[in-house]
């Protein structure tokens, strides 16, 4: 079946760095790929969606500077979380859809970012 | 608009008894519905899913989940909960091409 993996899946960092989290599907191609961000007991919010070869696109309160996206290739897309604040600790998850239309997203097992 | 709603925040279960946790949604366009489970600490296990066709889906770990369009309701259910059910669970709708809108998710807690 359809695998996505997401590294690392823990990271710790000092406020002020960036962090750069990796959502790979592995045996499919995905055009099109979502980056969630899940706080502790609460559900999923969509941060952004994100299109092989274009721009991200945004959902309305985050801020796509701090929050670069990067969907270089059609198994890769990057999360860049800059000069990372504590507030910005989360749990963070990339699904990707395949491209074939097969409509299911698949999701990675997530990244815990820690800032401290 | 979107949404989805899970009216039941926590749910407390004995072992072997049934469940079911409710989901209505709203959407635009004909839904795909989607069922997940997540452990402390995991990622999204996906339990179910609806396009269309049947409205009685089957999914893992003994789950089924009936879809009533005139009701917009998605509930889940498993007739004997086993402990190792206890997890939140999420229900999503979703469309090709779009994001998913999730609920706000029920925790379980299963009771020896």
């Amino acid at each position: 079946g359809a695998v996505v993996s997401q590294h690392p899946s823990w990271v710790i960092c000092k406020s002020g760095t960036s962090v750069k989290i990796e959502c790979r599907s592995l045996d499919f191609q995905a055009t099109t790929m979502f980056w969630y961000r899940q706080f502790p007991k609460q559900s999923l919010m969509l941060m952004a969606t994100s299109n092989e070869g274009s721009k991200a696109t945004y959902e309305q309160g985050v801020e796509k500077d701090k929050f670069l996206i990067n969907h270089a290739s059609l198994t890769l897309s990057t999360l860049t979380v800059t000069s990372a604040h504590p507030e910005d600790s989360s749990f963070y998850i990339c699904s990707a859809e395949g491209r074939e239309g097969v409509y299911e997203q698949y999701f990675g097992p997530g990244t815990r970012l820690t800032v401290t | 608009a979107q949404s989805v709603t899970q009216p039941d925040i926590h749910i407390t279960v004995s072992e072997g008894a049934s469940l079911e946790l409710r989901c209505n949604y709203s959407y635009g366009a004909t839904p795909y519905l989607f069922w997940y489970v997540q452990s402390p600490g995991q990622g999204l296990q996906l339990l179910l899913k609806y396009f269309s066709g049947d409205t009685l889906v089957q999914g893992i770990k003994g789950f089924e989940a009936e879809f009533k369009r005139s009701q917009s309701s998605f509930n889940l259910r498993k007739p004997s909960v086993h402990w190792s059910d206890a997890a939140e669970y999420f229900c999503a709708v979703g469309a090709l091409g779009n994001q998913f809108y999730f609920g706000t998710g029920t925790s379980l807690t299963v009771i020896p």
